[in-house]
């Protein structure tokens, strides 16, 4: 059975670089899916920040374009995200999630990790 | 941008009724289009994909339908596990969601 599980500090200074890291377990990050990551800021609703594919397919939401990026460590079974220069609005509940379809790069989200919460507070 | 729009807000509802979120695109979406489930402190759960495509596992009291720009999300008698946040999401360009629908009672 199909697990994730995020990872990661839950408290970040304004300015610097938060990193996330999702752990897959009960199937390979090779298995053909794109794997993704979506936040929910306390008491609001969901917004797509970015999804990957293990041999480095991206696509990130264009509003975060410039401060996010994906990674995966086939290694290890995990795939990381990092957003760069946060600020107060960034603090969330980060979810990793995968695709429901195989090599489909848009599309919906069927497991979901329990979400992790990170603040941006000095 | 694409733009999500749910409607109402907040929907207030007894067990046994039947009830409907409507969710619309700034722009045409085609079918791809996927309703989620969220309970407090929890992930959101797939109910629907391809606005009408039924989630392995989910009961068959949900339904959706709809293309283009308009779709919406049914259930045909509501439970009381049923009330929680309703989240749509399109997905034909990049991804975004709707900002949500409160099903209380």
């Amino acid at each position: 059975q199909l697990q994730l599980q995020e990872s990661g500090p839950g408290l970040v200074k304004p300015s610097e670089t938060l990193s996330l890291t999702c752990t897959v377990s009960g199937d390979s990050i090779k298995s053909a899916y794109y794997w993704g990551w979506i936040r929910q800021a306390p008491g609001m609703g969901l917004e797509w920040l970015g999804s990957t594919y293990y041999d480095g397919s991206r696509y990130y939401s264009p509003s975060l374009k410039n401060r996010v990026t994906t990674s995966v460590d086939t290694s290890k079974n995990q795939f990381s995200l990092r957003l760069f220069s946060v600020a107060a609005a960034d603090t969330a509940v980060y979810y990793c999630a995968r695709h429901l379809s195989p090599r489909a790069s848009r599309d919906a989200f069927d497991i979901w990790g329990p979400g992790t919460m990170v603040t941006v507070s000095s | 941008d694409i733009q999500m729009t749910q409607s109402p807000s907040t929907l207030s509802a007894s067990v046994g009724d039947r009830v409907t979120i409507t969710c619309r695109a700034s722009q045409s979406i085609g079918i791809w289009l996927a309703w989620y489930q969220q309970k407090p402190g929890k992930a959101p759960k797939l109910l629907i994909y391809q606005a009408s495509n039924l989630e392995s596992g989910v009961p068959s009291r949900f339904s959706g339908s709809g293309s283009g720009t308009e779709f919406t999300l049914t259930v045909s008698s509501l439970q009381a596990d049923d009330f929680a946040t309703y989240y749509c999401q399109q997905y034909d360009n990049y991804s975004t969601f709707g900002q949500g629908t409160k099903l209380e009672i």
